[in-house]
């Protein structure tokens, strides 16, 4: 299985609601990642999870909160977002982010819109 | 720092026709590189990626591409495009560790 999935494929939330986006790969990778991608623009990085432990925080504002139950999940936990934070929401995995090699697999992304 | 330059924002190119994206890199080491599609609406796909040997890399659907080192380009081709091509198109460099720099994309559209 060469595949990430992430639930749900859209998303629609007010400015005061609670919601969690959720990514899981049973490939046996061990490095897991959130990006943020705006229309026509490259993937940013937001989070890296390395061994179910946060690595890297680019800076990410705190009404975005990640968390990695286990090896295969990966959950995105959203209160408070802005209109600005509409956007799709991709999830990633390697091998290892030690790995010379870092080829990373992509899920098909949460279109979000906040209103 | 590692960078990606893609000079093309758009390209049109009629069904059949061949395409050629280009792709030019800054890295210090011997680089990581990758070309990735997107679909409208979609995730990134793999296309292929050079790591290090032969530098003219096969990919999936029909695509490949040649690593220059003197150049620092890494350009995207295809002999005959199909309509499923159209797409946005990313190249990205990686150094061995967690990053992943990608270039600004570019859009592919592909006329009847």
């Amino acid at each position: 299985d060469t595949e990430v999935t992430q639930t749900p494929k859209h998303l629609v939330m007010g400015m005061t609601n609670k919601k969690s986006l959720k990514c899981e790969q049973h490939m046996g990778h061990r490095a897991m990642y959130w990006y943020k991608q705006k229309a026509k623009k490259p993937p940013e990085l937001m989070f890296v999870y390395s061994y179910e432990k946060l690595s890297i925080n680019e800076s990410v504002p705190s009404r975005f909160s990640p968390e990695c139950p286990n090896s295969s999940l990966l959950n995105l936990h959203l209160h408070a977002l802005q209109p600005e934070d509409s956007a799709l929401y991709l999830c990633a995995s390697s091998q290892d982010t030690r790995d010379s090699y870092n080829e990373q697999f992509f899920g098909p992304g949460t279109r979000l819109t906040v209103l | 720092a590692q960078s990606v330059t893609q000079p093309d924002i758009h390209i049109t190119v009629s069904e059949g026709a061949s395409l050629e994206l280009r792709c030019n890199y800054s890295y210090g080491a011997t680089p990581y590189l990758f070309w990735y599609v997107q679909s409208p609406g979609q995730g990134l796909q793999l296309l292929l990626k050079y790591f290090s040997g032969d530098t003219l890399v096969q990919g999936i659907k029909g695509f490949e591409a040649e690593f220059k080192r003197s150049q620092s380009s890494f350009n995207l081709r295809k002999p005959s495009v199909h309509w499923s091509d159209a797409a946005e198109y990313f190249c990205a460099v990686g150094g061995g560790d967690y990053k992943l720099s990608f270039g600004a994309g570019t859009t592919v559209t592909v006329r009847a």
